[in-house]
């Protein structure tokens, strides 16, 4: 079946504690994105990658990092998490740019207290 | 930037017809898509229009004006099942980023 899986769907961590939230996708799409959705501001792009080892910021890459090894994995890190970035995280891929048809994860609900 | 608006809130009647309006401004415009999220859950993709005029595909139609910067999405004979958020989102620039609007939460009552 081809989709987008997100790990973990839940988390609740603490201030400044290191946290990798994973990415992957099975139908060989070169573009794949983050995004984090907050009340009344919409799905919000924080990186991009169009291919392997080609990121880029999107609007919201503060306190982000991404990376892109492999073409199926695009796992989204918070070095030091803040309160600020409590918020649900989509990953979205797309068969080769970011205005085709894009495919959702079922998203991660992340907590910082 | 891209400036993309549609309303927050809309409410309509089972069996019923309602249109969900949104407009852009953005630079370098790819294309216009329309996506529908439930409380919850991921995105799902209903629609694309890159060139003028209406796309229908079943009970769902997507309307777009380029040179009005002006799209819409048509829901005919409404479901309860329709009742979700509505998100409006436009490709643009050189690495053809998607951009949504906030969306507009569709209550469709009995």
């Amino acid at each position: 079946e081809a989709q987008v899986t997100q790990n973990p769907r839940y988390l609740i961590t603490v201030t400044g504690k290191k946290l990798t939230v994973t990415c992957s996708q099975n139908m060989n799409h070169e573009y794949m994105s983050w995004y984090r959705q907050d009340p009344g501001l919409g799905l919000r792009q924080i990186y991009y990658s169009m291919n392997v080892e080609v990121t880029d910021k999107g609007d919201v890459p503060e306190g982000y990092k991404v990376s892109r090894k492999e073409k199926r994995n695009f796992p989204l890190i918070l070095e030091s998490p803040s309160p600020n970035q409590t918020s649900l995280y989509f990953c979205a891929s797309s068969p080769q740019t970011g205005s085709d048809e894009a495919f959702f994860g079922q998203g991660t609900r992340l907590t910082v207290v | 930037g891209q400036n993309i608006d549609q309303p927050t809130e809309m409410t309509a009647t089972e069996g019923a017809i309602v249109q969900i309006n949104c407009t852009y401004q953005t630079s370098g415009f790819n294309g216009l898509f329309w996506y529908q999220q439930h409380a919850g859950e991921a995105p799902t993709f209903l629609s694309y229009n890159v060139l003028d005029g209406l796309e229908e595909k079943g009970r769902f139609s997507s309307f777009l004006s380029r040179s009005k910067g002006y799209s819409y999405l048509l829901l005919k004979e409404l479901q309860m099942k329709d009742s979700a958020s509505y998100l409006c989102a436009v490709g643009s620039g050189s690495a053809r980023q998607l951009t949504f609007g906030s969306g507009t939460q569709l209550t469709v009552l009995p």
